[in-house]
């Protein structure tokens, strides 16, 4: 993914729907992919992670979606509340203390 | 409970003064931590990684002379930005991997506001 963007795209969703956040990456040897949550005025949190030899991998709440052939990485929320309002951010890397490279990230906004 | 402590969440300096911030790896040993900048709105930008014991290696464009790293331990790092200029107001966020587990954890983030 790029890891700059100008503007940050919004999903705005109802309380109690799931939402689905996508990213496209951009380096085919990327073989870890991250999800990270960032509040306002905080450092990023880690949500939930994939390694290039899933394809699915659930959490409490939470999964992760990966298609390697076209570079497209996603995160679902199930039953989304007002605490997983944020932004999202989906990151790449290639190899243990590689770099992450991120991607531009998507504002999740929950609607009472 | 934080794994990765950044030191301090704000600050507001004059400007042509320096700034130092810390990062710090609370129960695991860090050879290798990344300092990352974030501009509002926008995504985080690698600047630099931190090397124990060694010179940091920066990411084009980063100038080393104004953004100085030192990785004296192997539980701290700390980014000094020198000289520092409206335009360096910026939000500075450090990571290390917590080699237990090799995930990637943030500190908590320092907004620097430059008058």
């Amino acid at each position: 993914g790029e890891s700059v963007g100008l503007h940050l795209p919004t999903l705005s969703v109802q309380e109690g729907d799931n939402s689905i956040i996508n990213c496209a990456y951009s380096n085919s040897a990327s073989d870890y992919f991250i999800w990270y949550k960032q509040e306002s005025g905080k450092g990023p949190q880690f949500i939930i992670d994939i390694r290039s030899n899933m394809d699915k991998r659930q959490g409490q709440r939470v999964t992760v979606l990966l298609n390697k052939t076209v570079k497209h990485l996603s995160l679902q929320i199930a039953a989304t509340q007002p605490g997983d309002s944020a932004v999202y951010f989906c990151a790449e890397t290639a190899g243990a203390n590689s770099k992450l490279t991120f991607g531009k990230g998507i504002t999740l906004s929950v609607r009472p | 409970g934080a794994v990765v402590s950044q030191h301090p969440s704000w600050v507001i300096c004059k400007s042509g003064t320096s700034v130092k911030i810390e990062c710090r790896s609370l129960d695991f040993q860090a050879t290798t931590m990344f300092w990352y900048r974030q501009f509002p709105k926008q995504s985080l930008m690698l600047m630099a990684t931190s090397n124990e014991g060694s010179k940091a290696t920066y990411e084009q464009g980063v100038e080393k002379d104004k953004f100085l790293i030192n990785h004296a331990s192997l539980t701290l790092s700390t980014l000094t930005v020198t000289s520092a200029h409206p335009e360096d107001s910026s939000f500075y966020i450090c990571s290390a991997t917590r080699p237990i587990n090799e995930k990637l954890f943030f500190g908590s983030g320092t907004q620097l506001s430059v008058l």
